[in-house]
């Protein structure tokens, strides 16, 4: 099993600029999550979801979308970059056999810079 | 809602010195509370989690945990640390009911190893 992947691991963009964050996995998972990493602010949720077709906000949704149209993909959405969105983007996902206890796996990460 | 606190930013230690990294979590209900490990430039591993049952937890690289409820603490340990310990250490917390799907992480302490 290749775990949760995530691509690209970097990238640059200009200001207003748009781009996807990919993300999948390859465990089964029902439940994905986005977060963003900034430092000495631990993890931020942006979007989470516990099945195709079923999304909400995290704490931290502002500037951003996302869509899950099959159990392996989470894809997160920047429409409109801007400096703020300069950050690390960890993708995970959690076991149904574990739902209860929410062991979560992550990615590698994809770190963004806003220019 | 569940908050994290991680005590320390920084902990600098000696190679083959004891480390403690604490933690506190505010939820007064059952909760479940994990610590997961970032080396640099990587994403996120679980290192240990306590879930019920006994209170001090064992985990991988030789690091254990225990779970004060009295003090709503969850604090790591490790009676001896080398130089590959060094990354930023993750203390997160998810309440064992309800919305149960979703961590709340704490801002992370970075654990400096030096020789």
């Amino acid at each position: 099993n290749a775990g949760v992947t995530q691509t690209p691991k970097f990238r640059i963009l200009k200001i207003g600029q748009s781009m996807t964050l990919q993300c999948a996995q390859d465990m089964n998972h029902n439940y994905m999550y986005w977060y963003r990493q900034d430092p000495g602010m631990g993890l931020k949720l942006i979007y989470y979801s516990v099945g195709a077709g079923i999304t909400d906000k995290g704490e931290v949704p502002n500037g951003y979308n996302v869509s899950r149209s099959t159990t392996e993909d989470f894809p997160l959405r920047l429409e409109l970059a801007a400096p703020s969105q300069t950050s690390v983007y960890f993708c995970a996902s959690s076991s149904p056999l574990a739902t209860s206890y929410n062991e979560q796996f992550f990615g590698p990460g994809t770190r963004l810079t806003v220019l | 809602a569940q908050s994290v606190t991680q005590l320390d930013s920084q902990v600098p230690v000696f190679e083959e010195a004891p480390v403690e990294l604490r933690c506190n979590y505010s939820s007064s209900v059952s909760v479940y509370l994990f610590w997961y490990v970032q080396y640099p430039n990587q994403g996120l591993q679980l290192l240990l989690k306590y879930l019920s049952g006994s209170t001090l937890v064992k985990g991988i690289n030789g690091f254990e945990a225990e779970f004060n409820k009295s003090q709503t603490s969850f604090h790591l340990r490790k009676p001896s640390v080398h130089i590959s310990d060094t990354a930023e250490y993750f203390c997160a917390a998810s309440n064992s009911g309800g919305s149960n799907y979703k961590l709340t992480f704490g801002k992370g302490t970075l654990l400096t190893v030096n020789p």
